[in-house]
Order: structure tokens, then C-alpha cells, then sequence
């Protein structure tokens, strides 16, 4: 079991808007430590996709952003392309295990 | 560019050791932590450990504590992960990573991963 949550799966039509949500507590996202979010496909390295809870690394389209508010974070992607079915994962830092924790990943399915 | 190379995958009995290993290049290797991930089968990533390569400062996660060895050879912009006796258990897909410069960060970029299948 995952420290932060994530829905399973997620799926949109091509064009829609989609959220994946990510619930941490308060030794994690609740504590104030930013969030993190990667784009993996199987097989693959994964790829950061936002840092610090909104920033998006160069390269990486404005149809991705994130949101963090309390104990939890959102990741949106505008826009939905087919390219973009994968599997995403937020992650945090934690203070109760000292170290680093992530969402246990949301399956992204674009119909 | 900055990029992190992993070995090759590996197929190994249980009870066998292993050692797979990360090398990095296009920066300042020795200057940024850098952390081991493990994806098992059908599930997600989880952090494993992390590793100062400038002077092999070490933190493993309370899962893997025991468990693993990280270690780092600067010399060489390399670092690894080993077991000294596998288990079937230990059957996933392993990442390298180097963390931003922030302790609380992100991790970019990534290794390409190696397969380790441990099977009798």
C-alpha cells in the first residue's frame, strides 16, 4: 500500500480534460514538502513531468499542470492526445520514514 | 546531455548475488545524490535507497534497509545496488535516478532500468 494515494485509472476522449488526484497526510504533502510528478510508459525511464508542485521542466507541454492544496495534489492534462496513455505518479517527501514516497500510480487510458 | 546508464538485465537463481550498476554522464556526478527505485511487476515505484556519490553518504528506506547495498565509485561516475542473496521476491524492474539539488526534490533523470528476474 502506496504512502500517497492515486485513483487506478483515469480515462478520457481525445481533446477532454482529465485530473489524477494524489492524497498524502501530514507527514508528507501535508507537512508543506512539494509534489512531483512523472509520466512513465512500461519499458521506459520515467519522465519528470512537474516539479515543485506546478513547474514544468523545459520541454514538457503547457497541456500539463499541477496543483497542491492541504494534504493533497492534482495533476491536469488539457487537451488529451493519444500519446499521452501511460501511467503517472506523484511523489513527495516524508518525514515519518525519512525518505522519499510515491502515489502508487493512476493508469492513464485515452479512448 | 545529462544521462544515466544502466546495465544490462540479469537472470539469476535464488540465494545468487548480484551487483547492476548506474553510470552517469554530462554532469557533476560526485555533486547530486542519487537514488535506486524498484518497480516490481504489475505495480509501482518505490524509493530503495539514495547515495552522495562525492563521499558514499548513504540512507536506505526502512523497506530496504538490510535488505540491499548501495555504493558508489566516483572515480568512475558509477553507482550500484546489490544483493548478496537473492530472493524470488526480489524479481523487478530497478531505476536509478539522480535527485534534484533540492533534499526534499524531484528525481530527473532517470536510468533506463534494469530487469532483474530471479527464478530457479
Amino acid at each position: 500500500q502506496s504512502v500517497l494515494t492515486q485513483p487506478p485509472s483515469v480515462s478520457g476522449a481525445p481533446g477532454q480534460r482529465v485530473t489524477i488526484s494524489c492524497t498524502g497526510s501530514s507527514s508528507n504533502i501535508g507537512a508543506g514538502y512539494d509534489v512531483h510528478w512523472y509520466q512513465h510508459l512500461p519499458g521506459t525511464a520515467p519522465r519528470l513531468l512537474i516539479c515543485d508542485n506546478n513547474n514544468r521542466p523545459s520541454g514538457v507541454p503547457d497541456r500539463f499542470s499541477g496543483s497542491k492544496s492541504g494534504a493533497s495534489a492534482s495533476l491536469a492534462i488539457t487537451g488529451l492526445q493519444a500519446e499521452d496513455e501511460a501511467n503517472y505518479y506523484c511523489q513527495s517527501y516524508d518525514s515519518s520514514l525519512s525518505g522519499w514516497v510515491f502515489g502508487g500510480g493512476t493508469k492513464l487510458t485515452v479512448l | 546531455e545529462v544521462q544515466l546508464v544502466q546495465s544490462g538485465a540479469e537472470v539469476k537463481k535464488p540465494g545468487e548475488s548480484l551487483k547492476i550498476s548506474c553510470k552517469g554522464s554530462g554532469y557533476s556526478f560526485t555533486n547530486y545524490w542519487i537514488a535506486w527505485v524498484r518497480q516490481m511487476p504489475g505495480k509501482g515505484l518505490e524509493w530503495m535507497g539514495i547515495i552522495y556519490p562525492s563521499d558514499s553518504d548513504t540512507r536506505y528506506s526502512p523497506s530496504f534497509q538490510g535488505q540491499v547495498t548501495i555504493s558508489a565509485d566516483k572515480s568512475i561516475n558509477t553507482a550500484y545496488l546489490q544483493w548478496s542473496s537473492l530472493k524470488a521476491s526480489d524479481t523487478a524492474m530497478y531505476y536509478c535516478a539522480t535527485k534534484s539539488s533540492s533534499w526534499f526534490g524531484w528525481f530527473d533523470p532517470w536510468g533506463q532500468g534494469t530487469l532483474v528476474t530471479v527464478s530457479s
